[in-house]
Order: structure tokens, then C-alpha cells, then sequence
């Protein structure tokens, strides 16, 4: 089992939409988590940090759920231009390295 | 730009050659990273970098991989006697000591022939 898993995608969603993705993780010792956004053949870019008590960053709102050990990302709104790869990021304290997931491909449709 | 720099962006080779990959880091970042990337995959962590000291390697760096940092500044890795498995996205990341937020470089694509 991965570390880290991601439904892959792609979701395909029409503009204006809201769309939601988990990512799970297997390492209850994971203490911090981030969701990055990478674009085709570039380079991944933090999106926003995961904190426990959850955070919204305009159209995006970012959950923990510490106890089935998973983290969501929702997007309200939709844009064409957030057509892009989401990456699920989780940090271990035991050895202070980020755990990458595989990413979930989003296309958002006119 | 003071964002984190890769050079080349692209690598093609032969089979056998070797190749080195420069990253420079946001400067008053003091941890350097090493990721590879595959298609269809997150980022696989190779080694990192706190100043000028190796601090942790992953077992996917095999013996023809070397990464330095002699200075603290930038970094070089090496990969010798290139594999066609070799082919991939070379990402370069950094960050404060303490700060786990990682600011990427455009990354190197590699491709053996």
C-alpha cells in the first residue's frame, strides 16, 4: 500500500462547478499536510497548507480528518484555468520528509 | 528572478553517457532537495541537503548516482552510466531550516536513448 494515495482522474468538470478530492495516508505519524498544484511538464507549487481545524483560501477549502487519516481539497467555482494536477503532500516527523501522492488530474471544461 | 534555478532544462543522451544536473537555490535557503518524477507520478524523494552536509539519501539513489553541495550554495547531481529507466523529471526543491514548505525549480528532463 502506498503512503499516500489519490484517486488519479482525471475528473472532468464544467466550468463554475465545485469539485472535491481526497487523498489518504497510511502513516499516523504524519503531522503536517499540504496540497501542491502542478501544471503539464512543470514544476509542482505549493497550493495551500492543510491545517487541523481546516482553511479556506478564496474558492479553495482544505480538511484534516485526523482520525480516518484523510485530507480533502474543495473547489468552489470553478476556473478553466485550474485545470492542472493536485498533489496531496504529507509530512513525516519521524523522518521529516514530505510523502508525495501521484496527483489528481483535474480538467475543467467550458 | 530569485526563485530556484535547474540547468539544463532538458537532457538528452545516449546510454551509457554520464550527466550532471546543476540546481541553484533561493539563496538564503539552507536545504536543498532532490526529487525524481515520472509520468503519472508524484515527486520520489532522492536526497537532501542541509548546507553543505548529505543528510539523508533514498534507496532509490543507487551507487551511479552522486549529488554534492560543496559550498552550501549550489548543488550537482551526477548520474553515471546512464540507463533508459534514468529518463525522468529531475526536480530540484528548497527551504528554510525548519520550513516545510519547498519552493521548486522548473526541474531537468532527462531522456536516454
Amino acid at each position: 500500500r502506498k503512503e499516500v494515495e489519490q484517486d488519479p482522474g482525471p475528473f472532468n468538470v464544467p466550468e463554475g462547478a465545485t469539485v472535491a478530492f481526497n487523498c489518504t495516508y497510511s502513516n499516523s505519524a504524519s503531522q503536517s499536510f499540504f496540497w501542491y498544484r502542478q501544471d503539464c511538464r512543470k514544476e509542482p507549487k505549493l497550493l495551500m497548507s492543510v491545517y487541523s481545524s481546516g482553511n479556506e483560501d478564496g474558492r479553495f477549502t482544505a480538511q484534516l480528518n485526523r482520525a480516518s487519516q484523510y485530507i480533502s481539497l474543495l473547489i468552489r467555482d470553478s476556473k478553466l484555468s485550474d485545470s492542472a494536477t493536485y498533489l496531496c503532500v504529507v509530512l513525516s516527523y519521524s523522518n521529516y520528509q514530505l510523502i508525495w501522492g501521484a496527483g489528481t488530474k483535474l480538467i475543467i471544461k467550458p | 528572478d530569485t526563485g530556484v534555478s535547474q540547468d539544463p532544462r532538458h537532457k538528452i543522451t545516449k546510454r551509457g553517457q554520464n550527466v550532471t544536473f546543476r540546481c541553484d537555490p533561493i539563496s538564503e535557503h539552507n536545504r536543498l532537495y532532490w526529487y525524481r518524477q515520472t509520468l503519472g507520478q508524484g515527486p520520489e524523494f532522492l536526497t537532501y541537503f542541509q548546507n553543505e552536509a548529505q543528510l539523508e539519501k533514498s534507496r532509490l539513489l543507487s551507487d551511479r548516482f552522486s549529488a554534492e553541495r560543496p559550498k552550501g550554495s549550489f548543488s550537482t547531481l551526477e548520474i553515471q552510466r546512464t540507463e533508459q529507466g534514468d529518463s525522468a523529471m529531475y526536480l530540484c526543491a528548497s527551504s528554510h531550516e525548519g520550513g516545510y514548505t519547498q519552493y521548486f525549480g522548473p526541474g531537468t528532463r532527462l531522456t536516454v536513448l
